[in-house]
């Protein structure tokens, strides 16, 4: 199966500080990218769909200011959690069609945020 | 909306038998859909994706899919410890344009040794 990758694994930051996590295809081109967040115990969120080369779609309720995507390359997404906050901690995750047009997703590793 | 539905559980089996899981999804023109696994702490991997209506075997792993009923199911055979994990119904849907996997809220199964 197709590789997605992220990064870091775990990052712990200060209240009202930024923190971006990127998302890596590895052995294949993503014109699309996903990102969901999970809090403890609860179910995938979709947060956003993320397109190389033109701004990002939000679901509803996620706010696009605080939460910026960024797709710039085939192979890179990122995600960055701007005047992070308490209640932003979280694992979030991104995922990837899997390539040569296959409909299948492949989810990348995770990133554990706790802000404190 | 478009939705996808499963039961919470969790489901408790003792170890070798048949582990029985269910989803049923709202998009009648779904035509792709998947069954994931997440272990506690860790991301989704797929399991099983399938297609058409029918059986689709892999190992200890059966999907069946039912269009006409809009219910797609994993069953597990031989259930191992090493099974206990929340499973994720997926189905890939049109929503305002885009292509995305909508998924259930999961499915957590306990495999007792």
């Amino acid at each position: 199966g197709a590789v997605v990758s992220q990064h870091p694994s775990r990052v712990i930051c200060k209240s009202g500080t930024s923190v971006k996590i990127e998302c890596r295809s590895l052995d294949f081109q993503a014109t699309t990218m996903f990102w969901y967040r999970q809090f403890p115990k609860q179910s995938l969120m979709l947060m956003a769909t993320s397109n190389e080369g033109s701004k990002a779609t939000y679901e509803q309720g996620v706010e696009k200011d605080k939460f910026l995507i960024n797709h710039a390359s085939l192979t890179l997404s990122t995600l960055t959690v701007t005047s992070a906050h308490p209640e932003d901690s979280s694992f979030y995750i991104c995922s990837a069609w899997g390539w040569g047009g296959t409909d299948t997703q492949y989810f990348g590793p995770g990133t554990r945020l706790t802000v404190l | 909306q478009k939705e996808v539905e499963q039961n919470s559980g969790p489901l408790s089996v003792p170890e070798g038998a048949i582990a029985s899981l269910n989803c049923t999804y709202s998009d009648r023109v779904s035509q792709s859909f998947f069954w994931y696994r997440q272990y506690s702490g860790k991301s989704p991997e797929l399991i099983m994706s399938i297609y058409s209506n029918g059986d689709k075997e892999d190992g200890r792993f059966t999907a069946q899919l039912n269009k006409a009923s809009q219910y797609v199911s994993l069953l597990i055979r031989d259930s191992q410890p090493s099974d206990s994990a929340t499973y994720l119904c997926a189905v890939r849907t049109d929503q305002g344009g885009s292509e995305k996997l909508v998924f259930g809220k999961g499915t957590k199964l306990t495999v007792n040794p």
